[in-house]
């Protein structure tokens, strides 16, 4: 089965200071690869995804993540962070060759960020 | 535009109680849907799925169940509910292939007491 990795449970950053959330996932075949967001009160929102072409796909609100393959990785970073970036973030994988299970995710635990003005 | 719905928002249950959650989706037609929970620090689960009315497949053994009587309504039961139930129950639906995004409901907040 496939999992997903995110090392770190919670980040505290100072507006401005940068950001880089770990996602490492474990499947050997294609993959679909998903950031999504869930600030305070609101639904579960995407930020970005990655299913073929260059490795670093641009996001919403200055996101952006880097598909190392070698590394099964899908970090998420933003050069300066904002208060308003305060939220939970998470990583999805999917199988992108697996007919059976067309989108199905798998989550990682989640990284709550916050950031203090 | 497509919107997704959950009800209740917010539930308190005895245990050995029954439940149902409602989830409904408009603005779209046969959709992929799928009943997530959410427990702190554990991310998001996948409980059920169903690409189609009256079919569905379920991720881990469990005293859910899950149906899907019509196109856009997927409901998540149980019989007798435990404490370990309690968490956020979120629904979600997208159309078709593995790339396309998944959208997310408001979720429900279930305690078990």
């Amino acid at each position: 089965a496939q999992s997903v990795s995110q090392h770190n449970h919670h980040v505290i950053l100072s507006e401005a200071a940068s950001l880089e959330l770990g996602c490492n996932y474990s499947y050997g075949g294609t993959v679909n690869l998903f950031w999504y967001v869930q600030y305070p009160g609101q639904h579960l929102q995407l930020l970005l995804k990655y299913f073929s072409g260059d490795p670093l796909v641009k996001g919403i609100k200055g996101f952006e993540a880097e598909f190392i393959k070698s590394k099964f990785s899908f970090n998420l970073r933003k050069p300066s962070v904002q208060w308003s970036d305060t939220a939970e973030y998470f990583c999805a994988v999917n199988a992108a060759d697996r007919g059976s299970t067309l989108g199905r995710l798998y989550f990682g635990r989640g990284t709550q960020l916050t950031v203090w003005p | 535009s497509q919107t997704i719905h959950q009800w209740p928002a917010t539930l308190v249950q005895p245990v050995g109680s029954p439940l149902s959650l409602e989830c409904t989706v408009e603005g779209t037609s046969n959709p992929n849907l799928y009943w997530y929970r959410q427990a702190a620090g554990r991310g998001l689960q996948l409980l059920f799925y169903s690409v189609g009315i009256g079919q569905i497949s379920s991720e881990v053994p469990q005293n859910l169940s899950a149906s899907r009587p019509q196109d856009r309504q997927f409901i998540l039961s149980s019989k007798k509910l435990l404490l370990s139930d309690s968490g956020f129950y979120l629904c979600a639906w997208h159309h078709g292939t593995a790339k396309e995004t998944q959208y997310f409901g408001p979720g429900t907040r279930l305690l078990v007491l």
